[in-house]
Parts: structure tokens; sequence; C-alpha cells
């Protein structure tokens, strides 16, 4: 699996978009980047996923570059609650390497008033 | 909504003695794992299964075992506790064609 590099933290001012990069130069063309959150004392929480195409959901935005060397995660409208830790993982797309990937340092969002 | 329920939240044990932390998942996944999260090395697969009564190492999986007798249960067993095995335990799961994981709250295992 590729290897990500995201920033150690950053911060974002409540009800602003929050955008949330990740680089990840050795993608291969099989392998989806995945958004996954750790608040506090918490199990990690699935955000989104994709490929190669930008998606949205509920909860989170993902746009991938043309190149799919890196992605951005945009929270649109943040709120307190959403001070976590971000994580980007870029994953093969088959049950046998499911899970395998390991979660790195991720960035701790804050979301201040 | 997806649960995947961990047997405990803290738990605190001696020096070998024998730990079972079990998961058990209510939306009939195929996939389930557990992993341990340490200060500074992120999540670290020790042992996923995609089938009942199969296993498959993960990165670090000595120390450990597993068993999966049952579709929606998984168990994590330390034979003989060890101090450097005091961590955050997290238990995942997730169907068989989709990546999407469903984790667990997480036991935090104190071994003195």
């Amino acid at each position: 699996d590729a290897k990500t590099t995201q920033p150690t933290s950053m911060d974002c001012a409540e009800g602003r978009a929050a955008n949330l990069p990740c680089n990840h130069s050795t993608i291969s063309g099989n392998e989806y980047v995945y958004w996954y959150r750790q608040i506090h004392s918490q199990g990690p929480q699935y955000i989104i996923h994709g490929l190669k195409n930008n998606e949205t959901n509920e909860m989170a935005s993902l746009i991938i570059t043309e190149d799919r060397k890196s992605s951005t995660l945009i929270l649109p409208h943040a709120t307190l609650r959403d001070t976590a830790v971000y994580y980007c993982i870029v994953r093969v797309g088959s049950d046998t390497n499911a899970g395998k990937s390991t979660f790195g340092d991720g960035t701790t969002l804050t979301v201040k008033p | 909504d997806v649960k995947v329920t961990q047997s405990s939240r803290y738990l605190v044990k001696r020096t070998g003695e024998k730990v079972f932390l079990e998961c058990v998942q209510d939306m009939d996944h195929e996939n389930m794992f557990w992993y341990r999260q340490d200060p500074g090395l992120g999540l670290r697969l020790i042992y996923f299964s995609y089938d009942v009564k199969m296993k498959e190492k993960g990165d670090i999986p000595e120390g450990y075992s597993v068993s999966r007798e049952k579709k929606e249960r998984f168990s994590l067993i330390l034979e003989s506790a060890s101090t450097n095995q005091t961590s955050m335990y997290l238990c995942a799961s997730s169907f068989v064609a989709g990546l999407e994981q469903y984790f667990g709250p997480g036991t935090r295992l104190t071994v003195t």
C-alpha cells in the first residue's frame, strides 16, 4: 500500500471550511483513498473514500487531483465536534488486503470558537 | 447503524495473566480486525479474519492469538500478558466487498 503524508496539525475557525491535505505520490492505479477520523477516546470513524472522481457525502467532500498523487478532505462548515485526528489511508481494493494497511499519525484538527 | 462493541472499555491485568478481549458486530460483516494503538505508532494491525474459523496475521501478531467461532464475534487472546502489551486495543469489521471499516470504542488495557 502507498504511503501517505499529512500535516501534523491544523486549526480551523468554527463555521468555516476545513481543508485537510494528503499526499500519496506513490499511489497505484487500483488503490483507493480513504479518510477516517478519531475523536478523543473513541474508535476511528469512516468518513469517505474515492478512487479518482471527487466524492461527497453527508459528512464531507473528497477532492482527488487528476494525477491522483494528492487529495483534500473538506469539512464544509466545521463545528467544535469535528475536532479530531484525521487519517488519510491508501488501500488496495481487495478482500485479502482489506485492513492490512496501517493508520499513520494523521492530522490533528482543532476547531476553535 | 453498524454497531461494533467491545467487552470492556478499561482493563487492568497482571503480568503473566491470560487476557481475553471480545468484539461483537451486528451487521453480518465477513471481515473483522484487531488493532493496537500506541502514541507515535498509529494503529497497527494484529490479526484479521475474513470468515468464521479463518484468520491471518497482521503486522504485529507476536504474543497474540485470535478466535472466530461465530461470524459476529472475534476474540483477541493474550496468552501471557506482558507490560509491553499495555495499549489501546481496537476492533473493527467490514463487508466483504466494501472496505469501509467500522470500529468499536476500544479497550484500554494496562498490564502491571
